[in-house]
Parts: structure tokens; C-alpha cells; sequence
């Protein structure tokens, strides 16, 4: 079965941190996969996405994340953490080929201490 | 602003009573999604139309919840006899799958800002 998972529930990392936050799939094709983040009770909105080509993907915001087939993960990244970036981070993924539905980890929400 | 819109953004209802939410897409996308998202957890794949026609439908979607899409522009889902495990946030979602859009857009699914059902 498809899955997508987020090893790690609950992040707190300092002001001007680095920060990766983890993400594993396991499907029986290359997937298309995506980061969102979302605010409390606010929508998801797109950081980064990978299709093919090019393993290191960059997002906005200064958020980048990098495919790796041998270990089945998407981790996103940034090199230095601003206190705007606290919220829940969600990685998914989807068929290549149709990406007709996304199946979701369960999300990492991030703290940032100043 | 031209991005997913959703109304209303939250609804309380009682127990046993229909409540419906709408989706409008981006402009020109031909694929809706519909997802549910309960707190804690990550959104939930419900249900997504290619134009006019649902294709795929997930086993969450008992017989109380219907959605259409008529014209193959906006979307309504619909739940009959609220149960209080329906208490969620709905988001919609959409993509263009079409080869006039730059590649790099294709397949690239946007979400709304959600509706929030509270059911009492």
C-alpha cells in the first residue's frame, strides 16, 4: 500500500536554526511528492514539489528538500529558521503519472524559540 | 485573488441536519479534489472530479455524503444527517491536467483555505 510518513510529531528548533524535518514513502513507483505547511485552521499551501529530474528541489519561503530513491525519503530543509516559520508541516505524495489524490504523512508541527 | 475559494469557512449544525460546502477552483483547472482533515492528523483523500465526471471515490465517503460537479467549474459536497464524527475541516483542492499549461504547473494540486464543520 501507499504510504507517506513523518517520523517525527512535534519540532522545536531556535531562531536562525537549521531545520530538517523528515519524510519517507513507500510506493511501488517513483511518486510525485509535495511539502505544505499549514497555519492553525488555515489551508495548506504549497512549499516545494518534485516531479523527476533534479533531486534537490527548491521551494519558497528559503525552503528546499531532496529526493533520495535509496532511502525512500523527500526531507525538507532550510538553513535558517524564522519565528513566522512555526506551524504544521505535511508531506505527501501522489501516482506518477496521474497524481489524481495525494496520500499525507501526519504531519510535524514546528516550534520556533526565540 | 485568484486561488482555491471555499464557503462557508466554518459551519456549526445539529445533529441530523444537511449541511453543504462549495468549491471553486483556480481558473481553468479541470481536476477538483475533495479531502477531509480531522485535528491532529493529516488530510484524508475523499473523493476528485475530472471536469464533470467523479472518478474516484474513497470508502470514507458513506452514503451521507454526495458531491457534484455539474459544469465542471465549481463543486458542492453535501452531507446528509450530520453525525458528530463529521466534525472536521473540508478542503478542496484543484489541478490543471491539460498540456497548454506549463509543465512545471501540471499536476500541481492547490488547496482552498478549508471549511470547518462543527456538529453539535
Amino acid at each position: 500500500a501507499q504510504s507517506v510518513t513523518q517520523p517525527d510529531i512535534h519540532i522545536t528548533v531556535s531562531e536562525g536554526a537549521s531545520l530538517e524535518l523528515r519524510c519517507n514513502y513507500s510506493y511501488g513507483a517513483t511518486p510525485y511528492l509535495f511539502w505544505y505547511v499549514q497555519s492553525p485552521g488555515q489551508g495548506l499551501q504549497l512549499l516545494l514539489k518534485y516531479f523527476s529530474g533534479d533531486t534537490l528541489v527548491q521551494g519558497i519561503k528559503g525552503f528546499e528538500a531532496e529526493f533520495k530513491r535509496s532511502q525512500s525519503s523527500f526531507n525538507l530543509r532550510k538553513p535558517s529558521v524564522h519565528w513566522s516559520d512555526a506551524a504544521e508541516y505535511f508531506c505527501a505524495g501522489g501516482l506518477t503519472g496521474t497524481a489524481s489524490k495525494l496520500t499525507f504523512g501526519t504531519g510535524t508541527r514546528l516550534q520556533v524559540t526565540l | 485573488d485568484t486561488g482555491v475559494s471555499q464557503d462557508p469557512r466554518h459551519k456549526i449544525t445539529k445533529r441530523g441536519q444537511n449541511v453543504t460546502f462549495r468549491c471553486d477552483p483556480i481558473s481553468e483547472h479541470n481536476r477538483l479534489y475533495w479531502y477531509r482533515q480531522t485535528l491532529g492528523q493529516g488530510p484524508e483523500f475523499l473523493t476528485y472530479f475530472q471536469n464533470e465526471a467523479q472518478l474516484e471515490k474513497s470508502r470514507l465517503l458513506s452514503d451521507r455524503f454526495s458531491a457534484e460537479r455539474p459544469k465542471g467549474s465549481f463543486s458542492t459536497l453535501e452531507i446528509q444527517r450530520t453525525e458528530q464524527g463529521d466534525s472536521a475541516m473540508y478542503l478542496c483542492a484543484s489541478s490543471a491536467t491539460a498540456t497548454s499549461w506549463d509543465r512545471g504547473q501540471r499536476n500541481t494540486i492547490y488547496f482552498g483555505e478549508g471549511s470547518w464543520l462543527t456538529v453539535v
